[in-house]
């Protein structure tokens, strides 16, 4: 069984700071890694995606690979009040990444003004 | 289209009836994936499409859910004999290929009363 672990949360910020979002996975085949934002009643939203170990960056978020540690987290710089959201990480399902992505429960983060 | 469209958005159904929910991904894309999301829980696989044939269908709960896309286009999930435990919402992506991060739909709301 492949799964992708988040911390539930809530995950509580102050406007302004760094917020880290963690995510472990258990298939080692796993070739492509992406961090969705869901807000509440919304569909998911694709944010980032990685495929070789090291960081990724696209404005205030930083995406984090590490394949020997089956681990990959996202950075949020700067958090404002519209980052309050659930956010998924998902890791395609297939050792050739051609059918699907599982996906985490997600980590609700929360922006506090 | 511009986005992935699902139709209807909403709906209520009495249980034991059918219900056919409908896709329509962006054009050109020709990976097509249905999941599934109940309330406060993670993303439910359920099917995937490559072209007009469906490579996986291990992640529908049972044989009553069939899934079908004719032209490489259009995809139908159909729920046959409907039970209260399939109120959830339906969401349908689609991809250029199935190892990239891919658009979601905005979701079909199913309540089985």
């Amino acid at each position: 069984q492949k799964e992708v672990e988040q911390n539930s949360g809530p995950l509580s910020v102050p406007e302004g700071a760094i917020a880290s979002l963690n995510c472990t996975y258990s298939d080692r085949v796993s070739q492509s890694f992406f961090w969705y934002r869901q807000y509440s009643g919304k569909s998911p939203e694709l944010i980032m995606s990685i495929y070789s170990n090291g960081d990724k960056e696209d404005g205030r978020f930083t995406a984090q690979l590490n394949k020997a540690s089956q681990y990959v987290s996202l950075l949020i710089r700067d958090s404002q009040p519209s980052d309050s959201a659930t956010y998924l990480c998902a890791v395609n399902r297939g050792g050739g990444g051609a059918d699907g992505l599982t996906f985490g429960k997600g980590t609700h983060l929360i922006i506090q003004p | 289209g511009a986005g992935v469209s699902q139709s209807p958005s909403n709906k209520v159904t009495e249980k034991g009836k059918d219900v056919e929910l409908r896709c329509d991904p962006i054009s050109g894309h020709t990976a097509l994936y249905w999941y599934r999301q109940s309330l406060g829980q993670g993303l439910e696989f359920l099917i995937y499409f490559q072209g007009n044939s469906a490579p996986d269908k291990s992640g529908l709960p049972s044989d009553r859910f069939s899934a079908e896309r004719t032209g490489g286009s259009v995809s139908t999930l159909t729920i046959q004999r409907t039970q209260q435990e399939d109120s959830a919402v339906y969401l349908c992506a689609s991809s250029l290929q199935g190892a990239q991060g891919y658009t979601f739909g905005s979701g079909t709301r199913l309540t089985v009363v």
